[in-house]
């Protein structure tokens, strides 16, 4: 049982490239998020997905877009990167019941140059 | 809309000193709150957490009152060691469609020194 799994961990784009953010999970949850973390920020949610089949749009969906493969997989996607996105990326899941906790990936570390 | 208010670190502790990181909310409703921990180099792990009013929730040594009067989930222990050194955020969310991403604090930084 390995969680929540992202790839890469590391990654340096220069701007303009694309690049997709893998993240999946086995604990059979419905839900899952992508945010980013910023310095002195916290963490904010960029896109997430309630359930297999929809995704809906976070606090700072622009530039990035996602999709939700399968009930496993839901991945990040940078079109055009750019400077401002330099961040950690963390995707996590959860698994809808009352109360339950969001379990995080160990995050990728992305600078845009 | 949701947010959640942390005090600013970085707070620098002495072995076995008493923690006390504050945590105040404004939300539409009444949100489960969590507090996690994020250690050098690591992803956020669940700390602890509480889904009413007047629960206290509790993980290795850690505890955290829901207080709705006062809107607050301060996060307290008797005595730190220096593997508590990490970050700790301060979370809400809800069960509502919409709204059940976490909404996060902006993290407060715990050093503890030998």
């Amino acid at each position: 049982n390995a969680g929540v799994t992202q790839t890469p961990k590391f990654q340096v784009l220069k701007t303009g490239q694309s690049m997709t953010l893998q993240c999946a999970q086995d604990m059979n949850h419905n839900s899952m998020y992508w945010y980013r973390q910023d310095p002195g920020m916290g963490l904010r949610l960029i896109y997430y997905s309630a359930s297999e089949g929809t995704t809906d749009k976070g606090e700072v969906p622009n530039g990035y877009n996602v999709s939700r493969l399968n009930k496993r997989e839901f991945s990040l996607r940078l079109e055009s990167a750019a400077p401002s996105q330099t961040s950690v990326y963390f995707c996590a899941s959860r698994s809808g019941v009352a109360g339950s906790e969001q379990y995080f990936g160990p995050g990728t570390r992305l600078t845009v140059t | 809309g949701d947010s959640v208010t942390q005090m600013e670190g970085p707070v620098t502790l002495s072995e076995e000193a008493f923690l006390t990181i504050n945590c105040t909310y404004t939300a539409t409703g009444y949100p489960s709150l969590f507090w996690y921990v994020q250690y050098p180099g690591e992803g956020l792990q669940l700390l602890l957490k509480a889904t009413k009013a007047d629960d206290k929730g509790s993980n290795k040594g850690f505890e955290a009152t829901y207080r709705k009067e006062t809107t607050s989930f301060h996060l307290e222990k008797g005595s730190v060691q220096v593997s508590d050194s990490a970050v700790y955020f301060c979370a809400l969310s809800f069960m509502d469609t919409g709204r059940r991403a976490l909404t996060f604090g902006s993290g407060t930084r715990l050093q503890v020194q030998p």
